[in-house]
C-alpha cells in the first residue's frame, strides 16, 4: 500500500521558517518525481514545487521562488520543503504528491493527507 | 496565458451524464489531468493524459480534449461522485503546473 505521510506543519510568525517532510512507503521512491501542492482554507489547489527522481532538477511556482527549497533524500524515502520568509498568504494545507513519472509528468497519482501551515502573529 | 478556467459549480441528476470543462491556452499543447476531492480529503487522480484512468477509478469517468478545452465526463453520475473537481496541466513554459479553480459537482 502506498503511503505518503507529511509532517512539520504548525503555527509560525510572519517571516519565520518551517521545514516540511513527506515520508514515503510502498513505492520505489527514487524512481519518481515528487511535488508539493497546497490548498489555502476554502480555496483551490496550487502547485508549489517539484523535484525530479534524482533531485537534479527542481521547479518552483513564482509565488514561492527564492523563499522555498525542495529537496529529497532517496536513502530515507523522504521529500522535504524548506519554507523561509513565510507570509500570511502561505497559510494552507500542504500536500506531497507522487508523480507518475521519473521526470515531471505532473500527473499526481498518490497524495498524502496534508499538513497544515498557519502563518500568523 | 497560464491560467485554467473552470465553471465554479455544476449539477447533474442522479444517473445522468455531466461534462466538466477546463479552458486554457496551455491545453493546446498539453493534456490535462483531473482530480476529485471530497471534503476533508486529499485529491484523487481520476483521469490523466489523453484519456487514462488509474486503477480503481470507475469507467464512468472519461476525458477528452479539443483545442483549448479539456473535458471530464461522468456517464451515469452516482451520489458518491459529488465532490470538487480540479483540472491541471503544464503551463505555457512546460516547466510549471497550473490548476483550474475547481468545479463543485452536485448530484441531485
Amino acid at each position: 500500500e502506498v503511503q505518503l505521510l507529511e509532517s512539520g506543519g504548525g503555527l509560525v510568525q510572519p517571516g519565520g521558517s518551517l521545514r516540511l517532510s513527506c515520508a514515503a512507503s510502498g513505492i520505489t521512491f527514487s524512481s519518481h518525481a515528487m511535488s508539493w501542492v497546497r490548498q489555502a482554507p476554502g480555496k483551490g489547489l496550487e502547485w508549489v514545487s517539484a523535484i525530479s527522481d534524482t533531485g537534479g532538477s527542481t521547479y518552483y511556482a513564482d509565488s514561492v521562488k527564492g523563499r522555498f527549497t525542495i529537496s529529497r533524500d532517496n536513502s530515507k524515502n523522504t521529500l522535504y520543503l524548506q519554507m523561509n520568509s513565510l507570509r500570511a498568504e502561505d497559510t494552507a494545507v500542504y500536500y506531497c504528491a507522487k508523480d507518475l513519472g521519473t521526470v515531471t509528468t505532473y500527473y499526481f497519482d498518490y497524495w498524502g493527507q496534508g499538513t497544515l501551515v498557519t502563518v500568523s502573529s | 496565458s497560464s491560467e485554467l478556467t473552470q465553471d465554479p459549480a455544476v449539477s447533474v441528476a442522479l444517473g445522468q451524464t455531466v461534462r466538466i470543462t477546463c479552458q486554457g491556452d496551455s491545453l493546446r499543447s498539453y493534456y490535462a489531468s483531473w482530480y476529485q476531492q471530497k471534503p476533508g480529503q486529499a485529491p484523487v487522480l481520476v483521469i490523466y493524459g489523453k484519456n487514462n484512468r488509474p486503477s480503481g477509478i470507475p469507467d464512468r469517468f472519461s476525458g477528452s480534449s479539443s483545442g483549448n478545452t479539456a473535458s471530464l465526463t461522468i456517464t451515469g453520475a452516482q451520489a458518491e461522485d459529488e465532490a470538487d473537481y480540479y483540472c491541471n496541466s503544464r503551463d505555457s513554459s512546460g516547466d510549471h503546473v497550473v490548476f483550474g479553480g475547481g468545479t463543485k459537482l452536485t448530484v441531485l
